[in-house]
């Protein structure tokens, strides 16, 4: 079946670090991978999206590339700001199919000033 | 463009009672999908509708689930016989057809089951 794996949080960095929030899969088929971000008191968002190996997807100066071989989807920025605090959620969805989205269980990001 | 709303925002229930949630979509979205997130998880798929067809149930989805998308618009969740296990945020999403299109999601419902 279909998982998804992310690092274990909370994760607690300073304003302007760089973030990396590793992100592994196993799935069938060739799926399309995403990260999803959680603000305090929102619902989840669409952050990014790539949909077939070696694409990258960016936004907000996110970015994540669809890793094939090492089945990875590891969230980057190069300098985080206080307003990026939220739970950041890898998910996948297999082709093929009209099943839902499968997440993984979320990292709680904290930027502190 | 309104998003995706739940109602309600929380809603606490003694075991044994029954609940429904309600969903509504945004309104050029004919996929609705319903999951569950229990604290420190991520949110777990139970089901799917395209238009007023449900077309796929999670085996999460126990019989004393259902859920309704009657006329292709709104749908609604029905838990019967609610169990403390039950407690957990129950979250909704909506998405157009075609190429697969990404979920946009509705703050959720909180149940908490006594």
């Amino acid at each position: 079946g279909n998982s998804v794996t992310q690092m274990e949080g909370p994760v607690t960095l300073s304003e302007e670090a760089f973030l990396t929030i590793n992100c592994t899969y196993t799935a069938t088929g060739y799926p399309s991978l995403f990260w999803y971000v959680q603000y305090p008191g929102e619902g989840l968002q669409l952050l990014l999206k790539a949909t077939k190996a070696d694409d990258k997807g960016s936004n907000k100066g996110f970015e994540a590339t669809y890793r094939k071989e090492t089945t990875s989807f590891h969230l980057e920025k190069g300098s985080v700001q206080v307003s990026d605090s939220a739970v950041y959620f890898c998910a996948l969805h297999s082709g093929g199919g009209a099943d839902g989205l499968t997440f993984g269980k979320g990292t709680h990001l904290i930027i502190q000033p | 463009d309104t998003g995706v709303s739940q109602d309600p925002r929380h809603k606490i229930t003694k075991r044994g009672q029954n609940v429904t949630f309600r969903c509504d979509p945004i309104s050029e979205h004919n996929r609705l999908y319903w999951y569950r997130q229990t604290l420190g998880q991520g949110p777990e798929f139970l089901t799917y509708f395209q238009n007023e067809a449900q077309l796929e149930k999670s085996r999460l989805l126990s019989d004393r689930f259902s859920a309704e998308r009657p006329k292709g618009s709104f749908s609604t969740l029905e838990i019967q016989r609610t169990e403390q296990g039950d407690s957990a945020m129950y979250l909704c999403a909506s998405s157009s057809v075609g190429s697969w299109s990404p979920l946009h999601f509705g703050n959720g419902t909180r149940l908490t089951v006594t």
